[in-house]
């Protein structure tokens, strides 16, 4: 088992659409989350970071932390084409220090 | 404000050539990070230093060293390069202590022949 799980996609929404974007994580000692968005052939861009359990929400993106079911989401509103990159969700386990864990990133597609 | 900055952004090497990829970072950042990003396998964790004066292994350490010359830079060397180095590497920073986010510089494109 992978210690950070996404689905490859690609996820495909239509301009306005909410798109969803789920990760799930094996280390039930996990402290922090953090989703990544990671355009074609650029570096990872920090978007959100969650800590606690529930939601965080920062303008049109929000995150929802469940730890209890071991998994994290990046909830996108309004999607706009823009937004059509790679999000890779990153996890900080137990092991004392801010050690990041990737998923391999979710593809998602906003079509105008 | 730069952030991290990384040089070069695209090199190519042959088997068994030495190169040393230089990043700094002007956040006053006490961590900094080396990672590879290969297609199918996410971000790697290669080395870190967690704060000045210290480095340790990550994830995929075989083939590279590091060093940490002071607060700003941290540098990844290999010293025989191997096909199987071909990769996107970048580094990132953060600050000391907690959670911290870390904050990426712009990669660098290596293909080893």
């Amino acid at each position: 088992q992978k210690e950070v799980e996404q689905n490859s996609g690609p996820l495909s929404v239509p301009e306005g659409a909410i798109a969803s974007l789920n990760c799930t994580y094996s280390d039930r000692g996990s402290q922090s989350f953090f989703w990544y968005r990671q355009y074609s052939g650029k570096s990872p861009e920090l978007i959100m970071f969650i800590y606690s359990n529930g939601d965080k929400e920062d303008g049109r993106f929000t995150a929802q932390l469940n730890k209890a079911s071991q998994y994290v989401s990046l909830l996108i509103r309004d999607s706009q084409p823009s937004d059509s990159a790679t999000y890779l969700c990153a996890v900080i386990g137990r092991t004392g220090f801010q050690k990041l864990v990737f998923g391999t990133g979710t593809r998602l597609l906003v079509s105008p | 404000n730069a952030g991290v900055t990384q040089t070069p952004k695209f090199q190519v090497l042959k088997t068994g050539q030495s190169m040393t990829l230089q990043c700094a970072q002007d956040m006053n950042h006490n961590s900094m990070y080396w990672y590879r990003q290969d297609p199918g396998m996410g971000l790697r964790l290669i080395y870190y230093s967690a704060s000045e004066g210290t480095t340790d292994k990550g994830e995929v350490p075989n083939g590279y060293n590091v060093s940490r010359l002071n607060k700003r830079e941290f540098s990844l060397r290999l010293e025989s390069a191997a096909p199987s180095q071909t990769s996107v590497y970048f580094c990132a920073s953060s600050s000391l202590g907690g959670n911290q986010p870390q904050h990426f510089g712009d990669g660098t494109r290596l293909s080893i022949l």
